[in-house]
């Protein structure tokens, strides 16, 4: 079956310590995203990725690192420097960037709390 | 600044009865729709969408109906079942970028 599989499901950091969410899609999709859902608010954009080798920052990106080395994958590095990291990060992915009438498709998601 | 926005957190609708579920929206870039579905802890998954240049679109229970003069969207559930409980985001493409509402959370009593 494809689809988006993010891992781990719960991720417990201590401060000052970076972690590694990851992402993997095996949909053959080209555009990559990463969101945070918080409390009573909607999903906010991190990072985005059209391309392999290519990513960009979305509207809350300070604190986080991506890459994109291969097309099926998507990691996303909250690093000390993320004041705030305790949210729900959801990864998602489209067919390809600008294509009308795509929906984006979403992983389960990981919880990182910061103990 | 939040460009698109829910503005119920919450709706609580009979078993049976019609679930009306609203977003409006700021930005008049945005050519594309989207309603989405969540349950705790878990990822979003899609319902319906609807370009910017038609104002309905129909998939079984579910209606999207979009007003782009007053950059309205509403989504109808009907009827509405006990399994539609969940949290219901909109969201809207500009470009490369799909903004979400702050989500509104429908619970059906029975």
């Amino acid at each position: 079956d494809g689809g988006i599989t993010q891992s781990p499901k719960y991720l417990f950091r201590k401060e000052g310590q970076n972690v590694t969410l990851s992402c993997e899609q095996n949909l053959n999709h080209d555009a990559m995203y990463w969101y945070r859902q918080d409390p009573g608010q909607g999903l906010r954009l991190i990072y985005y990725s059209q391309i392999v080798n290519d990513f960009q920052k979305g509207d809350i990106a300070e604190g986080y690192s991506v890459s994109r080395e291969k097309k099926e994958s998507f990691p996303l590095t909250v690093t000390s420097a993320q004041k705030n990291p305790t949210a729900f990060y959801l990864c998602a992915s489209t067919i390809g960037f600008r294509l009308m009438n795509t929906e984006a498709f979403f992983g389960q998601g990981t919880r990182l709390t910061v103990v | 600044d939040q460009q698109v926005k829910q503005n119920s957190p919450s709706l609580s609708v009979q078993e049976g009865r019609i679930s009306i579920l609203n977003c409006d929206y700021t930005n008049s870039m945005f050519d594309y729709f989207l309603w989405y579905k969540k349950y705790p802890a878990e990822g979003p998954t899609f319902l319906i969408s609807i370009s910017s240049i038609k104002d309905k679109n129909e998939d079984g229970r579910f209606t999207v109906f979009l007003n782009k003069s007053a950059k309205h969207l509403s989504l109808h559930i009907v009827p509405s079942q006990p399994g539609d409980s969940a949290v219901y985001f909109c969201a809207a493409r500009d470009d490369y970028k799909l903004s979400f509402g702050a989500g509104t959370t429908v619970t059906v009593r029975a």
